[in-house]
């Protein structure tokens, strides 16, 4: 069954910068579209970003682009999404997820990994 | 895109049946997934294009709808199903989520 986990999550200060991996397994990881989600403090459910299969395309939340880049190494099944400029706004528990399908819905998600922005 | 779920909270008993609404604020055909959250749990994909059981979801679990108006509707209440549902549109491929419906 395919599985994945989320790590590197941490504290930091606003401003900072941080790499998030999201590890796969039980499944051909560059044949689906994967994202990155995040619950915020405030409950709710937020898309972060979206990479294509092949990395032809990316997609972003407007709260992140221009901060955020997602990207992949299929080689190595993992998912990554650096984050630069980091705000209080972004602490969050930050998902990993396959996508099923095009556009996509997700069918296989991480348990998160904890990211706190604080001074 | 701006889904609309409702209500926000729905307090029922175990073996009663919810009924989940989610509006859009433009058609998206039938491209609405359903997902189920626990506490301390990652999402789970229930219902797909709108009417679709994903994989293991229990028959208790049935959608509908299709445009602007979408319906998820759980029978006979389990200990479980006591969470917080999402509804997602994939009509793009910049996602949406409803703010979710909390069954307590």
């Amino acid at each position: 069954e395919a599985q994945l986990v989320e790590s590197g999550g941490d504290l930091v200060r606003p401003g900072e910068s941080l790499r998030l991996s999201c590890t796969a397994s039980g499944f051909i990881f560059g044949a689906f579209p994967m994202s990155w989600f995040r619950h915020t403090p405030a409950r709710r459910l937020e898309w972060v970003a979206t990479i294509t299969g092949s990395s032809s395309s990316t997609y972003y939340a407007e709260s992140v682009r221009g901060r955020f880049t997602v990207s992949r190494d299929n080689a190595a099944d993992t998912l990554y999404l650096q984050m630069n400029g980091l705000r209080a706004e972004d602490t969050a528990l930050y998902y990993c997820a396959r996508g099923r399908t095009v556009p996509p819905d997700f069918d296989y998600w991480g348990p998160g990994t904890l990211v706190t922005v604080s001074s | 895109i701006v889904l609309t779920q409702s209500p926000v909270t729905l307090s029922l008993s175990p073996g009663e049946r919810a009924t989940l609404s989610c509006r859009a604020s433009q058609s998206i055909g039938h491209y609405l997934a359903w997902y189920q959250q626990r506490p301390g749990q990652g999402p789970r994909l229930l219902i797909y294009d709108a009417s679709n059981r994903a994989t293991g979801v229990p028959s208790r679990f049935s959608a509908s709808g299709s445009g602007t108006e979408f319906t998820l509707t759980i029978s006979n209440l389990e200990p479980e199903d006591f969470a917080v549902y999402y509804c997602q549109q994939r009509d793009t491929w910049t996602q949406r989520f409803g703010q979710g419906t909390n069954v307590e």
